[in-house]
């Protein structure tokens, strides 16, 4: 079973500009997870989607959304690009019914210039 | 709010010695899991081992195992017979019963010599 990509890999933006990542959960994975990972403020929670739901959001600003598709595909985006969105952004997949162990993906570097 | 709080930063251990990692949490809530990610230079998370809150018995897989103490809110990292391998950045993980957000600690770089 392939494991959770996300693409791109790297990415490098200016400020003010926007971006989005994607995410692409392991087969028969529902949920899914993102989490932003920085050397200040190491790994926080963005948000979580479920079956086209965002069923938990973490405490970031609203330039941040996401959104999951039928096929549970996520994507993120952040508009109007701050030098401190730079970071490691990753997800991770989960199956419900079990204890919701999550599986990330490679993540996505983001840096803003 | 619960926290996740690892207080070494950085530790180093010879290679084929045993290395403990140590974290505390925070939380009101009875059920929970526990986790510990390690995290390579590749950036891949990888899940090392979990513990369910409601379980006594501390988990353990091969080389890995950990020392969970519900009532101090302690739940610390043995790696026994350190490989090179095992050198990485270690978190330490909480999770509600029924929540799908992971609570992680700052984590500890865990450094092995040859």
């Amino acid at each position: 079973k392939a494991g959770v990509t996300q693409t791109p890999r790297y990415l490098i933006k200016t400020r003010g500009q926007q971006v989005t990542l994607s995410c692409s959960p392991i087969s028969g994975h529902r949920s899914v997870s993102w989490y932003q990972q920085t050397p200040g403020q190491g790994l926080q929670f963005l948000f979580e989607y479920f079956s086209e739901t965002q069923r938990n959001k973490g405490n970031f600003p609203g330039r941040f959304s996401g959104r999951q598709f039928s096929n549970s595909r996520s994507e993120m985006n952040v508009s109007t690009l701050e030098l401190g969105d730079s970071a490691l952004y990753l997800c991770a997949s989960s199956q419900p019914g079990l204890i919701n162990e999550q599986f990330f993906g490679p993540g996505t570097r983001l840096t803003v210039l | 709010a619960q926290t996740v709080t690892q207080s070494q930063p950085e530790m180093s251990v010879q290679e084929a010695e045993t290395v403990t990692l140590s974290c505390t949490y925070d939380t009101s809530e009875s059920d929970y899991y526990l986790f510990w990610y390690k995290q390579p230079p590749s950036r891949q998370m990888i899940l090392v081992i979990r513990q369910e809150a409601y379980k006594q018995q501390n988990a353990t897989e091969n080389r890995f195992s950990v020392n969970f103490q519900k009532a101090a809110k302690s739940f610390s990292l043995k790696i026994s017979d350190s490989q090179l391998g095992d050198a990485a950045m270690y978190f330490c993980a909480y999770m509600a019963l029924g929540d799908d957000k992971i609570i992680f600690g700052k984590g500890t770089r865990l450094h092995i010599l040859p």
